[in-house]
Parts: C-alpha cells; structure tokens; sequence
C-alpha cells in the first residue's frame, strides 16, 4: 500500500505531556498538509510544506505545536504541554503538484489523540 | 439549515436507490472542489474532483455538478449500496502565494451522514 501513513494512529496521554506524531506521505508527493479534526465537523487546515519549506501556519497553531518536515519526506508535528482541547484527530495528507495546484490531497486515517 | 457540532444533516436511503448530497461553499475564488468519503476511524477518502471551468463531471456510479453562480455543489450516487454509508465532506480549494510558489488550501464544508439501508 503507498497510501498515506500515519503513526501512532492512537494517542492517550495526561494533560502537560508532549506528544510527536509521525507522517508518511505518498512517496512521489511533494506537497505536505497537517489538518485537524474534532468530532462533527470537517478537517481543519493547520500547515503545508511544499518539500522541506513550511510555507504556511494556520492561526489554530499556537506556539505549543510545531510541525518539521527535514528532508522532504516524511513529516512530524509536536504538541508541547498538551490540554484537554488539544484532544482531536491528527490528520495528514499529500499531494503532487501541477501546473496550477489543482491536484486532490490524499488523507492518512489520523491520529487520535486524547488527553486525559 | 447550518448545523453545529455534531448533529450533521443526514440522509438515509434504501439500498439501489440514488442519493444526493448538498453542499454550499463561501469563497467565489475557490477554482477546484473534491468530494471526500469519511468512515469511522479512517481519514477522508478522495472520491471525484471538479474544477471551476466545469459544471458537471461523472466518475464510477458519481457525478458531482457545479453551481457556480450559487456557490452550490453536489453529489448523487448512482444505485446507492451499504457500503456506501459514510459521512460524506465537499472541499473548496483556494489558491495562495509564499516563498514563490502557489499551493492550494482546502476548506472543507459541515459534512453529510449518509446511511444507506439494505
């Protein structure tokens, strides 16, 4: 399978731990994405890599998170000193690129964290 | 009606009949929509896709149609099956600009329970 992947796919730690999820996009994939996703509602955008480069972060990522993605490949997010509202599904996807961006994004099946 | 936090709008449908999920979206600069499928426990699943020049476009038992005057969006299913139920998402794709380059970011809509009865 060369679909997305994502690692751990389930999460459960106390309140003020630091948690690292790993992403593993499709190989050929240049463009990277890290959404999350609370119950009821749609994924929510949180950054994009285009290779190594994080060229955007959405405001919903406090200064607690932190996304890296070294060598163009797989990416990993951190939350620091996590709190309750953190709990949610950690979701990545990947996409290539065209000549107008208009390539659809594939979804790992997340990480679910929950903090207790 | 907007829908908040978990009560979806849902649709249920018997087996072999059509469905037809709705979706409005809010940017008139979005140039490229997806329909994702989304099961308990698993990320969306890509379905079919259209961009902005288009008003129609069939896949495997899907067609979605493009409203862009309205800013609508649909679904139908041909022959709906069980394992057709799922929750169903529309994507907006908006273009933007950094470090030189443009990538697209996807918004995504309030998402569709679809259960579909034997």
């Amino acid at each position: 399978d060369t679909g997305v992947s994502q690692n751990p796919r389930h999460k459960i730690t106390k309140r003020g731990q630091n948690v690292t999820f790993r992403c593993d996009p499709i190989s050929e994939h240049n463009r990277l994405y890290w959404y999350r996703q609370t119950l009821g509602q749609g994924p929510e955008f949180l950054t994009y890599f285009q290779n190594e480069a994080q060229l955007e972060k959405s405001r919903l990522l406090s200064d607690r998170f932190s996304a890296e993605r070294p060598k163009g490949s797989f990416s990993t997010l951190e939350i620091q000193r996590t709190e309750q509202g953190d709990s949610a599904m950690y979701l990545c996807a990947s996409s290539n690129r065209d000549s107008n961006s208009n390539q659809p994004q594939h979804f790992g099946d997340g990480t679910r964290l929950s903090i207790l | 009606g907007e829908s908040v936090g978990l009560h979806l709008p849902t649709l249920s449908v018997q087996e072999g009949d059509n469905s037809i999920i709705n979706c409005a979206y809010s940017n008139s600069a979005s140039d490229y929509f997806i329909w994702y499928k989304q099961e308990s426990g698993k990320g969306p699943q890509f379905i079919i896709d259209i961009r902005s020049n288009m008003d129609k476009r069939q896949g495997q038992r899907v067609t979605v149609l493009l409203n862009k005057t309205v800013k609508h969006l649909s679904l139908q299913i041909a022959a709906t099956q069980p394992g057709d139920s799922a929750v169903y998402f529309c994507a907006e794709n908006t273009h933007f600009n950094a470090g030189g380059t443009s990538y697209g970011k996807l918004t995504f809509g309030q998402g569709t329970i679809l259960t579909v009865h034997p």
